[in-house]
């Protein structure tokens, strides 16, 4: 059974600093790496996914996947008010269409 | 584009009550179709999920069943609410096949007291 879980539980970063979000989880095949954001009372929204060991960039965000410590984590650059959300790390497996969410980090950026 | 409706936003039923929870999806041929609920302060969890029209499988039991009756329609079901009922219903599509980002709408609010 495949275990998510996120540090920290909450977050509250000043505007303009970089936040790092950490997600671990315990199947080793696993396949699929993707952090969501969801805003107060809003459904969840991808952001980023990754499927191989390394980073990606995208704007802001900067995903790092490594698979052998079972650890993938999401940066934030620049931090804005406006990144205070729920962040969701998901992880799958092949075979599985089974996606497993983490409990969340609570992001609060103050201005 | 493609565009995800779910229906109905909200509902307060009473418990013992049928709930019937609807989803459509338009702009794309087979997606993979999920519904997910979370607990108020909770974690997402997944439901049920289809990768076709007439089968969905279960992922957890709660009381609640799934159909696919067409390839854009998922409906979420039970005869009896029961109190843990009560949470946020999430449907989601995927692009056929596996490991593809979620598309979730915008889900429904259910109280059950």
């Amino acid at each position: 059974q495949q275990k998510v879980q996120q540090s920290p539980e909450s977050l509250i970063v000043p505007e303009g600093a970089m936040t790092s979000l950490n997600c671990t989880f315990s199947d080793s095949a696993s396949q699929y790496f993707a952090w969501y954001r969801q805003h107060s009372g809003k459904a969840p929204k991808a952001l980023m996914s990754i499927f191989s060991n390394g980073e990606k960039e995208e704007g802001r965000f900067t995903i790092h996947l490594n698979k052998a410590s079972l650890h993938f984590s999401l940066h934030i650059r620049d931090s804005q008010p406006s990144d205070s959300a729920l962040y969701l790390c998901a992880v799958s497996h092949t075979g599985n269409y089974k996606y497993v969410f983490g409990a969340g980090t609570r992001l609060k950026v103050i201005a | 584009a493609q565009t995800i409706h779910q229906w109905p936003v909200a509902e307060i039923k009473a418990v013992g009550s049928p709930l019937s929870l609807g989803c459509t999806i338009k702009g794309k041929s087979s997606p993979n179709l999920y519904w997910y609920w979370q607990a108020t302060g909770g974690t997402l969890q997944q439901l049920f999920y289809s990768i076709t029209v007439g089968q969905v499988e279960s992922v957890v039991q709660l009381n609640l069943s799934a159909s696919r009756p067409k390839d854009d329609q998922f409906i979420l079901s039970t005869e009896k609410l029961l109190l843990s009922h009560s949470g946020f219903y999430l449907c989601a599509w995927s692009l056929p096949g596996e490991n593809s980002d979620y598309t979730f709408g915008s889900g429904t609010r259910l109280l059950v007291i």
